[in-house]
């Protein structure tokens, strides 16, 4: 299954929302992960099951979707938000993750 | 605390083997269901999933690698190892191992905990 994300860049100022988009070419049910990367880092769990927040994560974090469109919405940027973020699909073999989107400050 | 961290060359030729080992801290692989994955991320590009290990020794692998990969572990010392044959430049990247999610004994197959990855080169 491809994951396709969009934009590849996202260009915010601080205080504005977010809306990042993650397409699936085929149905992944809600079998969709979020993950957020900082440089130098690994990868950390933002979203599972398509919406449901992992530990951590403030509420301002909100995801959606289902089928073959997700989106994750970050409803007010904070400084640590500018990072990238990756969907995942865990409905089949083998496992595989987006492009990423870079959210950059405007 | 669970933590995982990987070890292993940072530098492999062309056409070898790469041993990368994953140590499991503040978990006992003996004691319940775990499941550990190894992912790559390429410089500057996307996360590929190689495979996956759990406990009871049952394993997954990538369709694209499978040919070249094994994932296996030491329950004694918390362990779990990725062998990669025929190492090219194009599999340059951060090895990392991650934690496959279990809630109420369910698999979900999400990442929670990451190793800090490390990276490796392929080049003669």
């Amino acid at each position: 299954i491809v994951m396709t994300q969009s934009p590849a860049t996202l260009s915010v100022s601080p205080g504005d929302r977010a809306t990042l988009s993650c397409r699936a070419s085929q149905s992944v049910s809600s079998n969709l992960a979020w993950y957020q990367q900082k440089p130098g880092q690994a990868p950390r769990l933002l979203i599972y099951g398509a919406s449901t927040r992992a530990t951590g994560f403030p509420a301002r974090f909100s995801a959606s979707g289902s089928g073959t469109e997700f989106t994750l919405t970050i409803s007010s940027l904070q400084s640590e938000d500018f990072a990238l973020y990756y969907c995942q699909q865990y409905n089949d073999w083998p496992l595989t993750f987006g492009g990423g989107t870079k959210v950059e400050i405007e | 605390q669970v933590t995982l961290k990987e070890s292993g060359p940072v530098l492999v030729k062309p056409t070898e083997t790469l041993t990368l080992t994953c140590t499991v801290s503040g978990f006992s692989f003996s004691n319940a269901k775990m499941g550990v994955s190894w992912i790559r991320q390429p410089p500057g590009k996307a996360l590929e999933w190689l495979g996956n290990i759990f406990s009871n020794d049952e394993k997954l692998y990538s369709t694209f690698l499978k040919s070249r990969l094994t994932i296996s572990k030491d329950t004694s010392k918390s362990q779990v190892v990725l062998t990669m044959t025929n190492m090219d430049p194009v599999d340059t990247a951060t090895y990392y191992c991650a934690r496959i999610v279990m809630v109420q004994g369910i698999i979900i197959y999400v990442f929670d905990i990451w190793g800090q990855g490390t990276m490796v080169t392929v080049s003669s």
